[in-house]
């Protein structure tokens, strides 16, 4: 059964950079059939994409985010990350990793998502 | 950017009855790629129907996704006590952003 695990800090200081791991088990990351993918969700609020990752480092993001946001892959250890630099309070969300369906004949892109970490709250205070 | 908007924000139903929630896109969704997620207080969420009408691993036959172009539905044909929670729609079939709809609260009445 796969499983993905959020770890990293609960709290990070306005304009610092938050980063969160997320260790993928029961599964390769490495599978072409996949994209890996951070999802935020602030208290009370709907769900925004933050961006995804293949195993060949081919990313998307949300343009919204694009300019503070890296997600990055390390293969050997089954493990895709997030940097968000220069947060605010309006970063304060439960961050969660999840795995898309990949679709694609020519350029493969992020899919439906099957499977979603428990989820982190990262609060974004002084 | 793609908008969806999810109709209606609340839906106050008793168990038994049929469950319709909407959603509507600002531009044609490619495909039909479009899925729908359920979500519980402190969980994740969770996939329930993908490509607009595929039924997730698992997912009970009560629950069903039609729709395509602008227009798409859930619906769960006989409310259970477990389906009440808040449903999202998901659109990946533009380039990005995958927007996701605001949700619709479905309530015990």
């Amino acid at each position: 059964q796969l499983q993905l695990q959020e770890s990293g800090p609960g709290l990070v200081k306005p304009s610092e950079t938050l980063s969160l791991t997320c260790t993928v088990s029961g599964g390769s990351i490495s599978s072409s059939s996949y994209y890996w993918g951070w999802i935020r969700q602030p208290p009370g609020k709907g769900l925004e994409w933050i961006g995804s990752i293949y195993y060949s480092g081919s990313t998307y993001y949300n343009p919204s985010l694009k300019s503070r946001v890296t997600i990055s892959v390390d293969t050997s250890k089954n493990q895709f990350s997030l940097k968000l630099s220069s947060v605010t309070a309006a970063d304060t969300a439960v961050y969660y990793c999840a795995r898309h369906a990949a679709y694609g004949p020519i350029v493969v892109v992020p899919a439906a998502i099957d499977y979603w970490g428990q989820g982190t709250l990262v609060t974004v205070s002084s | 950017e793609i908008v969806l908007t999810q109709s209606p924000a609340t839906l106050s139903l008793s168990p038994g009855e049929r469950a319709t929630l909407s959603c509507g896109a600002s531009q044609s969704v490619s495909s039909s790629y479009l899925a729908w997620y359920q979500q519980k207080p402190g969980l994740a969420p969770r996939l329930l129907i993908y490509d607009a009408s595929s039924r997730a691993t698992g997912i009970p036959d009560r629950f069903s996704g039609s729709g395509s172009g602008t227009d798409f539905t859930l619906t769960i044909s006989r409310l259970e006590p477990e389906d009440f929670a808040v449903y999202y729609c998901q659109q990946y079939g533009s380039s990005p952003p995958y927007t996701f709809g605001q949700g619709t609260k479905l309530e015990i009445k």
